[in-house]
């Protein structure tokens, strides 16, 4: 079975400030990771995703995350947030082979002025 | 596309009625997800079918819930007979190339 920990439930920063979610994942199989966002009263949208291949993988806002296996891990970063980015940020994880979607309990982003 | 549709966006309704959620995946999608979502839980994975057959149902809090695909194109989620303690957004989302495209959700609220 696959699991995943998102460390921090509330993370506050100033506008422009980066900002870093975390996230670990434990799974006994190859999984693809994921990052969602979910802005109030939406549904959850695909940030970005680690399939295979290149370990760092980008959004099209300025996301990046890095798939580390070793550590388990799947962090995402901005290196400088916007107002806009406050939101809920979710990570999920799948097995490669098909099946459940699993995803963490969530970060809230607080962007402030 | 227009997405993947839920209805309806909100319900509210008394304890003990029986309540159904409704989702129309997108079309080609060959596999659709069930979720709940509360403050306290998060999102939580209810059932998730493939190719219209539950595959997975271990996530469905007790038999009064229950939940069907009888095409590609249709998926309910009927809560029988309906608690307070269910109050929570549900979620359907399907899926292509690993990627998940959710609803906008159902807020049920149970008095």
């Amino acid at each position: 079975a696959q699991s995943v920990t998102q460390l921090d439930s509330q993370v506050p920063v100033f506008e422009e400030a980066p900002v870093e979610l975390r996230c670990n994942y434990s799974s006994s199989v190859s999984v693809y990771l994921f990052w969602y966002v979910q802005y109030p009263n939406q549904g959850l949208q695909l940030l970005l995703k680690y399939l295979s291949g290149s370990t760092l993988v980008k959004s099209i806002n300025g996301f990046e995350a890095e798939f580390n296996k070793s550590q388990t891990s799947f962090h995402l970063r901005k290196p400088s947030v916007h107002i806009s980015d406050t939101a809920e940020y979710f990570c999920a994880v799948t097995p490669a082979g098909g099946g459940k979607l699993i995803f963490g309990q969530g970060t809230e982003l607080s962007v402030k002025p | 596309d227009a997405g993947v549709i839920q209805s309806p966006r909100h319900e509210v309704t008394e304890m003990g009625q029986e309540v159904t959620l409704r989702c129309k995946p997108i079309s080609g999608h060959n596999s659709l997800f069930w979720y709940r979502q509360t403050m306290m839980r998060g999102l939580e994975l209810l059932i998730y079918f493939n190719n219209n057959v539950p595959i997975d149902d271990s996530g469905m809090p007790e038999d009064r819930f229950s939940a069907k695909m009888p095409n590609a194109s249709f998926s309910t989620l009927k809560i029988q007979p309906s608690e307070p303690r269910d109050s929570a957004v549900y979620f359907c989302a399907s899926t292509a190339r690993h990627e998940a495209f959710f609803g906008q959700g159902t807020r049920l609220t149970v008095v």
